[in-house]
């Protein structure tokens, strides 16, 4: 059974392109949370997704950043017109229900990088 | 929302000397406090977790015990190793409206051999 898997691990953008990041859950997993790491600070929430509904987005800004679990494919973090300050480490999580009824496992994250 | 805070921010021990880290919580309906250790360039990994029905859980080393009148949650490492150095995060499930962990901002911990 194969972990949280997120691609790319590595992805560089120059200032004003689009970054897409991808979050394949657990097998049976149909609940999934994206947080931003940045360097040598903790992991801040940002949207949390269930299958074609987004539950909490509260931690998203407003602008240039959305995301996605459609029924079919892994679960999308965008970010458009991308900044200096979008440079973070990105992850994501999943489980198989309600996180108080079960435990939620992380991918490795996707460093983004924006020159 | 939920406020989780974690303290300390650096931990330094000797190797096979004990090590805790404590977190406090604001919301009294959270009910599952996982820990995560995080390895360099890595992510967070599940060690060990406890729900509000249970004051304490052992898992070799690894100990958490949890105050629910106080909101406090304590993560309690035994005869540390070398390899337990890495950063170590509590979260809290807050209940509330929202349906997600909020984590303390994280515990650097050294072991030096």
């Amino acid at each position: 059974n194969a972990g949280v898997m997120q691609n790319p691990r590595h992805l560089v953008r120059r200032r004003g392109q689009e970054a897409r990041l991808r979050c394949s859950p657990m097998k049976g997993h149909s609940h999934v949370y994206w947080y931003r790491q940045l360097p040598e600070e903790g992991l801040k929430f940002m949207v949390y997704l269930q299958k074609e509904n987004i539950i909490d987005e509260s931690g998203m800004p407003k602008e240039r950043f959305s995301a996605e679990f459609p029924k079919e494919g892994p679960s999308i973090l965008r970010i458009q017109q991308v900044v200096r300050g979008d440079s973070a480490a990105y992850f994501c999580a999943s489980s198989p229900s309600r996180v108080e009824n079960t435990e939620a496992f992380f991918g490795q994250g996707t460093r983004l990088t924006v020159v | 929302g939920e406020n989780v805070e974690q303290h300390p921010s650096t931990l330094s021990v000797q190797e096979g000397d004990s090590a805790v880290i404590k977190c406090t919580y604001s919301d009294s309906a959270s009910n599952y406090f996982p820990w995560y250790k995080q390895e360099l360039g890595k992510g967070p990994q599940l060690i060990i977790d406890i729900r509000s029905n249970v004051g304490e859980k052992k898992d070799q080393r690894i100990a958490v015990t949890l105050n629910k009148t106080a909101k406090h949650f304590s993560l309690h490492i035994t005869e540390t190793q070398p390899e337990d150095s890495a950063v170590y995060f509590c979260a809290a499930y807050g209940k509330g409206d929202n349906n997600d962990m909020r984590f303390g901002a994280g515990t650097r911990l050294t072991v030096k051999p």
